[in-house]
């Protein structure tokens, strides 16, 4: 099947650690996104991608890092410079390099910081 | 910079009642609107979209008119079902510079009763 997959669905993290969220889509889209939503305030961009081997920082990239070394692929890591990581983490595309609008979103990963 | 506002939830409606979902926008130019739905548990969808002014978008019964002199987006649908119970974002992505972002409002939690 086309589509986004995420993983893992959930994750649970001890303050200090860093994860790693995997985003794998077979669509061939160009560019690759990540956003954090958290309730009551709608989808925040962490960054973006629009070509391998290149990204830019969203609206909230601070303690996070990603790479883009193969076009399916789109990791992002939440590090312990993150201070409040406790979120739910979209992983969308789309399939031009120039963001239309039309997003095309995973399941989702849940992460929790105990 | 551009922004987006809905109307805040829960909107509770009893099956076959008409919805209207408010949402306005804040943006230089001419930006695109649409509107994502998220069922429990998932990603976001795209439900519909418009590109210019007075264009109206439509799919699975919801409708929703960009309205330039008024700044809005509101999504409406004549009769709604249990399964629409979903929460409702509207977005927008600008013409100007920062064209690779796509706007989140903070969505709105419909809830569907029979």
């Amino acid at each position: 099947d086309g589509g986004i997959t995420q993983s893992p669905k959930y994750l649970f993290r001890k303050e200090g650690q860093n994860v790693t969220l995997s985003c794998e889509q077979n669509l061939n889209h160009d560019a690759m996104y990540w956003y954090r939503q958290d309730p009551g305030q709608g989808l925040r961009l962490i960054y973006y991608s629009q070509i391998v081997n290149d990204f830019q920082k969203g609206d909230i990239a601070e303690g996070y890092s990603v790479s883009r070394e193969k076009k399916e692929s789109f990791p992002l890591t939440v590090t312990s410079a993150q201070k409040n990581p406790t979120a739910f983490y979209l992983c969308a595309t789309s399939p031009g390099q120039l963001n239309t609008g039309e997003l095309f979103f995973g399941e989702g990963s849940r992460l929790t910081v105990l | 910079g551009d922004s987006v506002t809905q109307m805040e939830g829960p909107v509770t409606l009893s099956e076959e009642a008409f919805l209207t979902i408010n949402c306005t926008y804040t943006a230089t130019g001419y930006p695109s609107l649409f509107w994502y739905v998220q069922y429990p548990g998932e990603g976001l969808q795209l439900l519909l979209k418009a590109t210019k002014a007075d264009d109206k978008g439509s799919n699975k019964g919801f409708e929703a008119t960009y309205r330039k002199e008024t700044t809005s987006f509101h999504l409406e649908k004549g009769s709604v079902q249990v399964s629409d119970s979903a929460v409702y974002f509207c977005a927008l992505r600008g013409d100007g510079g920062a064209t690779n972002k796509l706007i989140f409002g903070t969505g709105t939690l419909l809830a569907v009763q029979p």
